[in-house]
């Protein structure tokens, strides 16, 4: 799997937008990109993902760079409840079975939110 | 509500004994997975299984033991020949085959520690 690069923490105040960045410098055409987050003595949640083009749903925004080295997770009103451990997550498409769904976790951002 | 159990929670055991994880999933899913998380790190692949019937291993197998004898449940057992088991184990599920674009559902979580 193609490795990605986080900060290790970034802060954040409460209400405001958060962008998370994530490089992949070595991604594939193929690879999709994931994000995953982890509150703190829990599993982790799925968060959003996405190919080529921007991605919204309810959670976040996901941001992807025209090259695809480069994506961004974006919170656009930050609470409390988004304090957790924010992993990028590169998968690559499954063909002829030999990708068996793995997630290659890193270490990720831990994101802090001050009230 | 659809969802993955594990139990228990919080889990105690001398060392050198076996001791087997619960991972039971209500969604219907195919594909289940155990993950294995240190302090500070991300998730490690344990073991995974895509069919009932069928598992594979992961990245550090060595000292687990599973089984799928049920759609549903996934037992992981760590045993004696686990060098270092005290950790944070995560089972998860997706829906049937590996399709790079899956979410992955993930369990509340074990955490297991040895005396």
């Amino acid at each position: 799997d193609a490795k990605t690069t986080q900060p290790n923490s970034m802060e954040s105040n409460e209400e405001e937008p958060v962008h998370l960045p994530c490089n992949h410098s070595t991604i594939s055409g193929t690879d999709y990109i994931h994000w995953y987050r982890q509150l703190p003595s829990q599993g982790p949640e799925y968060v959003i993902h996405g190919l080529t083009s921007n991605v919204n749903n309810r959670m976040a925004s996901l941001a992807i760079a025209e090259d695809r080295k480069s994506s961004t997770l974006i919170l656009h009103r930050a609470t409390l409840r988004d304090a957790a451990v924010y992993y990028c997550i590169l998968r690559g498409f499954n063909a002829g079975g030999t990708s068996y769904g793995k997630l290659t976790f890193g270490q990720g951002t831990i994101l802090t939110v001050h009230p | 509500d659809g969802g993955i159990t594990q139990s228990p929670k919080y889990l105690f055991r001398k060392e050198g004994q076996n001791v087997t994880l619960s991972c039971e999933q209500n969604l219907n899913h195919d594909a289940m997975y155990w993950y294995r998380q240190d302090p500070g790190q991300g998730l490690r692949l344990i073991y995974y299984s895509q069919i009932v019937n069928d598992f594979q291993k992961g990245d550090i197998a060595e000292g687990y033991s599973v089984s799928r004898e049920k759609k549903e449940s996934f037992p992981l057992t760590v045993t004696s020949a686990q060098k270092n088991p005290t950790a944070f184990y995560l089972c998860a599920s997706t829906v049937g085959g590996s399709s790079s674009y899956n979410e992955q559902f993930f369990g509340p979580g074990t955490r297991l520690t040895v005396l």
